[in-house]
């Protein structure tokens, strides 16, 4: 079971320059998040998906797009990238609360990619 | 807004206890804590939710005061293992969507 993979896992770009992180899950979650972690600054949320096909903004949104492609996927696109935009990004994915009422086996957990270590210089 | 954490660090011998604390300055619907070791995503420990309801890890407590919108994470006889950084995550009610802001964390170090 592979779980959150996130692609790439090390990334280097100009400022300027645009790329997209991928995130895949495979426990059929219907919510997805991207969180980034900054020193000091614990994980903060960027945006989140509470099912496919719907987007929402979190702490942090500037400067970043993201696309639920479907139930899987999940994407996080810097436009144009800016150094105060370096930072690791967490992917991840988990079952909302009120979807498992009465099901004692799920916890609501989030389960989180490995990250994805982006410098923009 | 972010919860806040206190300590920002503690230093364990193997086997003492440790508290950590996570307050928040507006109503809760649910807490979440997790534990992250360098270079490593982060690891599920127990969510607390409004109205008492626990769920999670077996060898690791917590208490949620709802009125105080507080959380602690009761670690005891501690391991090796717990040695890592400790993130508490706030839901704000009508919750359930697991929404969270996470505080800034507590390291945490057992030695021999």
């Amino acid at each position: 079971n592979a779980g959150v993979t996130q692609t790439p896992k090390f990334q280097v770009l100009k400022t300027g320059q645009s790329m997209t992180l991928q995130c895949a899950q495979d426990m059929n979650h219907n919510s997805m998040y991207w969180y980034r972690q900054d020193p000091g600054m614990g994980l903060r949320l960027i945006y989140y998906s509470a099912s496919e096909g719907t987007t929402d903004k979190g702490e942090v949104p500037n400067g970043y797009n993201v696309s639920r492609l479907n139930k899987r996927e999940f994407s996080l696109r810097l436009e144009s990238a800016a150094p105060s935009q370096t930072s690791v990004y967490f992917c991840a994915s988990s079952e909302a609360l009120y979807r498992l009422a009465g099901d004692n086996r799920n916890t609501g957990e989030l389960f989180f990619g490995e990250g994805s270590r982006l410098t923009v210089l | 807004q972010q919860p806040v954490q206190s300590p920002q660090a503690v230093i364990l011998r193997e086997g003492e206890d440790a508290v950590i604390n996570c307050s928040s300055s507006k109503a809760l619907y649910s807490v979440h804590w997790y534990r992250q070791k360098h270079g490593e995503a982060p690891v599920f420990l127990m969510i607390l939710l409004k109205g008492g309801e626990q769920k999670g890890h077996e060898k690791i407590s917590a208490s949620f005061n709802e009125k105080k919108q507080q959380s602690s994470l009761y670690l005891t006889a501690s391991q090796l293992s717990y040695s890592g950084t400790y993130f508490c995550g706030t839901e704000k009610p009508p919750g359930g969507g697991n929404k969270l802001t996470f505080g800034t964390g507590t390291q945490l170090k057992v030695e021999l």
